[in-house]
């Protein structure tokens, strides 16, 4: 398996123009973060789907960022207008997780990150 | 609020030498914890996950120690090399969820 691919590794786009990073899971993978990372606040979790569904949406900034999942291995962040304060790096990242208390090993499988630069 | 902290300055050592890193967190109560190594322009990658009941875990080089009673991981990086120098993360999960911290850089010097 290739990993987690994500797209564009990088992007340079000025204020207001809308951004949308792609990423493909891991086949046979149901779980998938979105991740974003900078020197200031570290990683931060955005959205989390399990089977497709948005399960924790609380640390989307605000209604200008939108996640979709189409279906099972592929997801969308977008947003719209950018702003200077978006620039950073967005990492998406999957990993199995069973259910009923199954559990899967817990651990994540990152793609290499989307380096988003809004001037 | 919650907390997760680990060292936010670099730790430089020596190889052949002992690398500890620390992880310590306030009001979570994890099911359990992983570690990650990151390097420069990477996505972070997986290492080690200790569960809640678990005192201490092994892999090759690497042992992860949990007290939950003190709040604190501890990760181990025996007769340490110059690859090993990059960040470490500790993440957090209670519910199929991950926090992570800020990371630790460890430098290595031949």
């Amino acid at each position: 398996d290739a990993g987690v691919i994500q797209s564009p590794r990088h992007e340079v786009t000025e204020m207001g123009q809308e951004v949308t990073l792609r990423c493909k899971l891991i086949s046979g993978h149901n779980s998938l973060f979105w991740y974003r990372q900078t020197m200031m606040r570290g990683l931060e979790l955005l959205i989390y789907f399990n089977n497709n569904v948005p399960i924790d949406d609380s640390g989307m900034p605000e209604d200008r960022f939108s996640a979709k999942m189409p279906n099972a291995s592929f997801s969308t962040l977008k947003i719209q207008p950018s702003e200077p304060r978006d620039s950073a790096v967005y990492f998406c990242a999957s990993s199995y997780q069973g259910t009923g208390g199954s559990g899967g090993t817990g651990e994540l499988f990152f793609g290499e990150g989307s380096r988003l630069t809004v001037l | 609020s919650q907390k997760i902290e680990q060292n936010s300055e670099a730790l430089n050592i020596q190889e052949g030498k002992t690398a500890t890193l620390t992880c310590n967190y306030t009001n979570y109560s994890p099911a359990y914890l992983q570690w990650y190594r990151q390097d420069p322009g990477r996505g972070p990658v997986f290492l080690l996950l200790i569960r809640e009941n678990e005192k201490e875990k092994r892999k090759e080089r690497l042992k992860v120690t949990f007290d939950t009673t003190l709040k604190q991981s501890l990760f181990h990086i025996t007769a340490s090399q110059p690859a090993d120098s990059a960040t470490y993360l500790c993440a957090l999960d209670e519910s199929y969820i991950p926090t992570f911290g800020r990371g630790t850089s460890l430098i290595v010097h031949p």
